[in-house]
């Protein structure tokens, strides 16, 4: 049963230090989405790649948060330097191409930011 | 631009009750439509979708039907389980793979 795979699935860190998530997408999707969740802003998504490539970032405060994937099998989301009001769950989601737009979406890194 | 409006909940049921959580939207073009359920420490999982308008989806019991002439996707279940409970959230996408999210309705089902 194949799915997407996040790690850490929870880190506590200090104000000022740099938090690298990774995702796993399953294997053969080409798109890849980070969203982030919190009680007061509910579901937002921050960035999407198709085929390795960024399509849409617009969502991501650009000072302090990256995405890349380095290759088709893992997607890094960094912030750098955290701050408390990124504390959040991060989701990552892949999909395949074509029209029925199904994402699959991984467990969640639980940040915590002190 | 295109949007998503669900219901406030949480909605609390008795277990066997008949569910209806309110979904509309606002979107150009012709989107396809989607629920997903997050449950209690969990992502989201696409429940059930439909892409264009008459087209009822179904899954699990659930089932949402696309009408275009009141922009809604509802979703409906016949008799609820306790392990029905969860957060639902109604969502479109108009192409390009980017889904647009309401804001989620918490389902509470007690014994």
């Amino acid at each position: 049963d194949a799915r997407v795979t996040q790690t850490p699935r929870h880190k506590v860190t200090e104000m000022g230090q740099e938090v690298t998530m990774r995702c796993q997408p399953i294997l053969g999707h080409n798109t890849v989405f980070w969203y982030r969740q919190t009680m007061m802003q509910g579901l937002e998504l921050l960035a999407y790649f198709r085929n390795r490539a960024p399509l849409d970032d617009s969502g991501m405060p650009k000072d302090r948060f990256s995405a890349e994937m380095p290759d088709a099998t893992l997607a890094t989301l960094k912030i750098q330097p955290s701050e408390p009001r990124d504390s959040a769950v991060y989701f990552c989601a892949s999909g395949p191409d074509g029209p029925l737009l199904e994402q699959y979406f991984g467990p969640g890194t639980r940040l915590t930011v002190t | 631009g295109n949007s998503v409006t669900q219901m406030e909940g949480p909605v609390t049921l008795s277990e066997e009750a008949f569910l209806t959580i309110n979904c509309t939207y606002t979107a150009t073009g012709y989107p396809s439509l989607f629920w997903y359920v997050q449950y209690p420490g969990e992502g989201l999982q696409l429940l059930l979708k439909a892409t264009k308008a008459d087209d009822k989806g179904s899954n699990k019991g659930f089932e949402a039907t696309y009408r275009k002439e009141t922009t809604s996707f509802h979703l409906e279940k016949g008799s609820v389980q306790v392990s029905d409970s969860a957060v639902y959230f109604c969502a479109l996408s108009t192409g390009f793979q980017k889904l647009v999210f309401g804001t989620g309705t918490r389902l509470l089902v007690s014994p």
